[in-house]
């Protein structure tokens, strides 16, 4: 088993960019898709991120992800922030036989 | 578009067992990985297994034998069975299909409290 840590929340202003990380514990980061989640207050789960760099349909161009494998973590930036960013976010990956979220991060646009 | 809604019991008393049940709509529930996933409140996101529509089955060690899950093609639905449950399983319990590496389409969510 393996875990993926983030950090506890992020806060910054609009129009701004920020980067939530999400470092892997063990096993390598590059060997297995991460993906990232939005969720907002009393919502389900909605993709922002799959297979570490791909954005659904509909999600802006704002919102990207990357691997470092030297870090041996995954990282989810987002731009232009705007009032509506505002969300817990998870970050998401596997190996063999076991499916990992990280424990999320809250991100506040002041 | 693919829809899911979980239905079953919102209260379950401690050491019986848990059940629910997705349907599936706008689609059908052959060649995905059909999951179960839940969320305590206040707390971040755990997966609890997954059912392939030929049958074949996965589940989170963590939660050793306590799951079991089924598939009913004809009704388009799968389920969830978790026994022995203790208030630590008091959590919003979604269904959610898997294509590949990720959960695309999800349930809304079904809050099941374990209480006597």
């Amino acid at each position: 088993n393996f875990m993926l840590t983030q950090p506890h929340s992020v806060s910054e202003s609009p129009g701004k960019t920020i980067t939530i990380s999400c470092t892997r514990s063990s096993g390598s980061i590059a060997s297995n898709y991460v993906q990232w989640y939005r969720q907002r207050p009393g919502s389900s789960p909605t993709t922002v991120i799959y297979e570490d760099k791909e954005r659904p349909s509909g999600v802006p161009d704002r919102f990207s992800g990357s691997i470092d494998s030297s870090s041996n973590s995954a990282s989810l930036t987002i731009s232009g922030l705007k009032t509506e960013d505002e969300a817990d976010y998870y970050c998401q990956s596997y190996d063999s036989s076991d499916w990992v979220f990280g424990g999320g991060t809250k991100l506040t646009v002041l | 578009q693919v829809q899911l809604q979980e239905s079953g019991p919102g209260l379950v008393k401690p050491s019986e067992t848990l059940s629910l049940t997705c349907t599936v709509s706008g689609g059908s529930i052959t060649h995905y990985y059909w999951s179960w996933i839940r969320q305590p409140p206040g707390k971040g996101l755990e997966w609890i297994g997954y059912i392939y529509y030929s049958g074949g089955t996965n589940h989170n060690p963590s939660l050793k034998s306590r799951v079991t899950m089924s598939l009913d093609k004809s009704k388009n639905q799968f389920s969830l069975k978790l026994t022995s449950v203790t208030a630590a399983d008091t959590a919003v319990y979604y269904c959610a299909r898997r294509v590949a590496a990720h959960f695309d389409f999800w349930g809304q969510g079904t809050l099941v409290t374990v209480s006597s």
